[in-house]
């Protein structure tokens, strides 16, 4: 079974600072992974995603995520904190060992934004 | 772009109605999603549907029904609503994929509050 954790689940850094949000999943084969964002009052849109190419996955808005196999980890970071980047963010996963076509969630992080 | 319609976005109800959760997609996506979302929990996938009549129980499927009669909608159906299912819920699609990497399109949310 596949499943994700978030450890945290709120982060608060200042504006300018790095942001470092932690997932690590559980799956029998590398799987696909996933980084979304919900901004308040929306649904949830893509960040980047990791399938099974480069390690380093570079995403939107200054995102990037490593994917470190030995470490079952795909943690989510960006060099300097904006304030739009108040947000919660979820890590998923797909396990391609399994026929399930949907992802499975993490529980979310909340990420706030100090001036 | 890829838009994914929820008709309601806030809806009130009380103990034992039969409520219907509508979702749209318009970009001819063979898999729809149900998910809800609760705090501190992240998103449980209640149904999914990879084609026309077809349907698969996720991880949290009880009390809730689903229909798909035609393509680009799937409804989201609670034969008798209850107070644990006040949640936000959340539809989502995307196309079947030789990678099996295709991106989630969400829609912007229901919250329902069942009295």
């Amino acid at each position: 079974a596949q499943s994700v954790t978030q450890l945290g689940s709120h982060v608060s850094v200042s504006e300018g600072a790095l942001v470092l949000l932690r997932c690590n999943y559980s799956s029998s084969v590398p799987p696909y992974l996933f980084w979304y964002v919900q901004y308040p009052n929306q649904g949830l849109q893509l960040l980047l995603k990791y399938t099974s190419a480069a390690t380093l996955v570079k995403g939107i808005n200054g995102f990037e995520a490593e994917f470190k196999k030995s470490e079952t980890s795909f943690h989510l970071t960006k060099p300097s904190a904006h304030m739009s980047d108040a947000a919660e963010y979820f890590c998923a996963v797909r396990s391609m060992d399994t026929g399930r076509r949907a992802l499975t969630f993490g529980s979310g992080t909340r990420l706030q934004v100090q001036p | 772009d890829v838009k994914v319609t929820q008709s309601s976005r806030y809806l009130v109800k009380r103990t034992g109605e039969k409520v219907f959760l509508e979702c749209v997609q318009d970009m001819d996506h063979e898999n729809m999603f149900w998910y809800r979302q609760d705090p501190g929990l992240g998103l449980r996938l209640i149904y999914f549907s990879y084609d026309v009549k077809m349907k698969e129980k996720g991880d949290i499927p009880e009390g809730y029904s689903v229909s798909r009669e035609k393509k680009e909608r799937f409804s989201l159906i609670l034969e008798s609503a209850s107070t644990n299912q006040t949640s936000m819920y959340l539809c989502a699609s995307n196309p079947t994929g030789a990678s099996g990497a295709n991106v989630l399109t969400f829609g912007a949310g229901s919250r329902l509050t069942v009295l």
